[in-house]
């Protein structure tokens, strides 16, 4: 366990509803990440902020996914509208702000969406 | 982001030593070396990281090639809890933002 968690842990949706996941990064973690990981291939990175802040988005962050970090604690991300391509297993980290600082990972929340 | 390779899958005896390599020729000066491992149905973690020098820590081994267009993580007596796709990331001086991760190694460990 490494103190960041990720809920729900499992997500099963049909094609076109809204689902919002939701992480809780180690306490003292001023930066948390949005990866995103589908089946035999590594992480990729979706969004990452700092405090409250959302400093980078990949292009793979279409219009349907947003997320947000309210004073700087937990994160939220919701895709709306889902397509079936978004069935992957999405992975949250957190990190301090450090020259080569540590990411430490959540379990992920693994979605289907049917 | 430089980019690494490393070979898909490698197999090795319980309580023996093994190399996982990683090819970063187009590594640059400022670049760190990161290896992080991701054991079935968790996240991945970090496992070490180095600049020029080689490193070790209570988890493995980190040998950099003297011109840094290679580098070997090294697990000194591997394990069954050691199975897990063990990814090579180059990352930049101060780079605060995200980690780039490839195929990564699938690592099997037999008893």
């Amino acid at each position: 366990d490494t103190g960041v968690s990720q809920d729900p842990r499992h997500k099963i949706t049909k094609r076109g509803q809204n689902v919002t996941f939701r992480c809780d990064p180690i306490s003292e973690h001023n930066r948390l990440y949005w990866y995103r990981q589908t089946l035999g291939q590594g992480p990729e990175f979706l969004t990452y902020f700092q405090n409250e802040a959302q400093l980078e988005k990949s292009r793979l962050l279409s219009d349907r996914f947003s997320a947000e970090r309210p004073k700087g604690s937990f994160s939220t991300l919701e895709i709306q509208r889902t397509e079936q391509g978004d069935s992957a297993m999405y992975l949250c980290a957190s990190s301090l702000v450090a020259e080569q600082e540590t990411q430490y990972f959540g379990p992920g929340t693994r979605l289907l969406v049917l | 982001d430089a980019k690494t390779t490393q070979p898909n899958s490698m197999e090795s005896n319980e309580e023996e030593p093994v190399h996982l390599p990683c090819n970063h020729s187009t590594i640059s000066g400022t670049d760190y070396i990161h290896w992080y491992r991701q054991l079935p149905s968790q996240g991945p973690e970090y496992v070490i990281h180095g600049l020029t020098s080689n490193v070790n820590n209570r988890m493995a081994s980190l040998a950099i090639a003297e011109d840094r267009k290679s580098s070997t993580l090294i697990l000194h007596r591997a394990t069954l809890r050691d199975a897990a796709v063990y990814y090579c990331i180059l990352r930049e001086f101060n780079a605060g933002n995200m980690l780039t991760f490839g195929g990564g190694t699938r690592l099997m460990v037999k008893p």
